[in-house]
């Protein structure tokens, strides 16, 4: 399998522009999940999807960030308009099941100037 | 009670040495306490984890100590390498979907 695949790896935007990240977690997987890490905070939840439904987004920072998961092998985090405090490594992980073990993706590095 | 407390946050080790990383939570309902270990430009990984009905597990270099009654875990590296220079995060959770991770620890093992 070829594990949870994120794209892009690098994303470098201005400030107010609109970025989409997007996700294909692993075949068979139906829990999904949207982490953002820094430095400061470490690694932060900010969506969980079970079966392509959102289940909780209490992490999602405020409504300039969306998610949405329109089927069971993609999912796209977008951030509209972008600040340059969302700088920071935005991570995809997928699970069997809820409760299963994490699968993480490589993470797109976003820059926002 | 959500936290998960991690320590150190940076640990310089010599090649052959034991790296020793501490978490310690408060939350009781935790029952499942995974490791992961991140190399630079890649995603956490998960490298061993257990359950807190055992005290211990061991996955060949690695072992996860388990301490219930103080609410501690730990994890240890044996002859640490070069290779296993990484940052490390604990977690844990409750059988739920929300995984707590702690705040990392950046490994560095000297050749």
């Amino acid at each position: 399998d070829a594990g949870v695949i994120q794209s892009p790896r690098h994303e470098v935007t201005e400030m107010g522009q609109e970025v989409t990240l997007r996700c294909k977690p692993i075949s068979g997987h139906n829990s999904l999940f949207w982490y953002r890490q820094t430095m400061m905070r470490g690694l932060e939840l900010l969506i969980y999807f079970n079966n392509n439904v959102p289940i909780d987004d209490s992490g999602m920072p405020e409504d300039r960030f969306s998610a949405k998961m329109p089927n069971a092998s993609f999912s796209t985090l977008k951030i509209q308009p972008s600040e340059p405090r969302d700088s920071a490594v935005y991570f995809c992980a997928s699970s069997l099941a809820q409760g299963d073990i994490q699968y993480f993706g490589a993470g797109t590095r976003l820059s926002v100037l | 009670q959500q936290q998960v407390k991690q320590s150190p946050q940076s640990l310089i080790v010599q090649k052959g040495g034991i790296s020793i990383i501490n978490c310690a939570y408060e939350n009781t309902a935790f029952d499942y306490f995974p490791w992961y270990q991140q190399f630079p430009g890649k995603g956490p990984a998960l490298l061993i984890a257990i359950r807190p009905d055992v005290s211990e597990k061991k996955e060949g270099r690695f072992t996860i100590s388990f301490n219930k009654s103080a609410k501690q875990f730990s994890l240890h590296i044996m002859d640490s390498q070069p290779g296993d220079s990484a940052t490390y995060f604990c977690a844990a959770t409750s059988g739920t979907y929300k995984y707590i991770f702690g705040t990392g620890t950046r490994l560095k093992v000297l050749a």
